[in-house]
């Protein structure tokens, strides 16, 4: 079976744009996390979707947003790009939204904003 | 509110030595899980071991072994027989098990190399 994927691997923006990230998770995986990952840091949770509704958000601004499709897969936006948005992004797939559920994670995209 | 310390920035061992990863965790959760992931230079997370707070034997998982100790509140990770290709950023995660939805809360990481 496929692991979780994740499109585009990198890409390079400018401040004030917009940008958006997407996330295929594992077959029969209905849940999808999005973490963040500056350089020297661990992940920091952004959010959480699990049957097409949001059911966790960590401490980032409205300019992130997210989606999730009828097919599981999801969608990380990104209004008016700041600096500090450089970073690894992060999807990660589980076979729930509850407890103890393992979470398998994609590669990731590299965002640079310049 | 969870957290992870991971005060090693980087660690580095011969190979085919055993090497330890320290974590230690902070939480006010009787329920919660413990888990390791290996960040290759690539960037994907690889899920290595887990532990409940509730397991009372330590979790092993072929090389990799958890070290847990809850009354320090740590859940060291040993690597046994190191490898040329375990080289990479090593995170100590947790999460709340009482209820649902909770995210992963990582700690800082360490850098991990190994020495032919």
């Amino acid at each position: 079976d496929a692991g979780v994927t994740q499109s585009p691997t990198h890409l390079i923006k400018t401040r004030g744009q917009h940008v958006t990230l997407r996330c295929s998770p594992i077959s029969g995986h209905k849940s999808v996390s999005w973490y963040q990952q500056v350089l020297g840091q661990g992940p920091q949770f952004i959010f959480q979707y699990y049957e097409k509704e949001e059911r966790g958000r960590g401490n980032f601004p409205d300019r992130f947003s997210a989606r999730q499709f009828p097919n599981y897969s999801s969608e990380l936006n990104v209004n008016a790009l700041l600096l500090g948005d450089s970073a690894l992004y992060l999807c990660a797939s589980s076979r729930l939204a509850g407890v103890g559920n393992e979470q398998f994670f994609g590669p990731g995209t590299r965002l640079t904003v310049l | 509110a969870q957290k992870i310390t991971q005060t090693q920035p980087g660690m580095f061992v011969q190979e085919k030595e055993a090497v330890t990863l320290d974590c230690t965790y902070d939480t006010s959760d009787q329920s919660y899980g413990l888990f390791w992931y290996k960040q290759p230079s690539s960037g994907e997370m690889i899920f290595l071991i887990y532990q409940g707070s509730y397991d009372e034997q330590n979790a092993t998982e072929g090389r990799y072994s958890l070290n847990f100790q809850k009354a320090r509140k740590s859940a060291n990770l040993v690597i046994s027989a190191s490898q040329l290709g375990d080289s990479a950023m090593y995170f100590c995660a947790m999460r709340d098990l009482n209820s649902g939805n909770t995210p992963l809360v990582f700690g800082k990481g360490t850098r991990l190399s190994v020495i032919a």
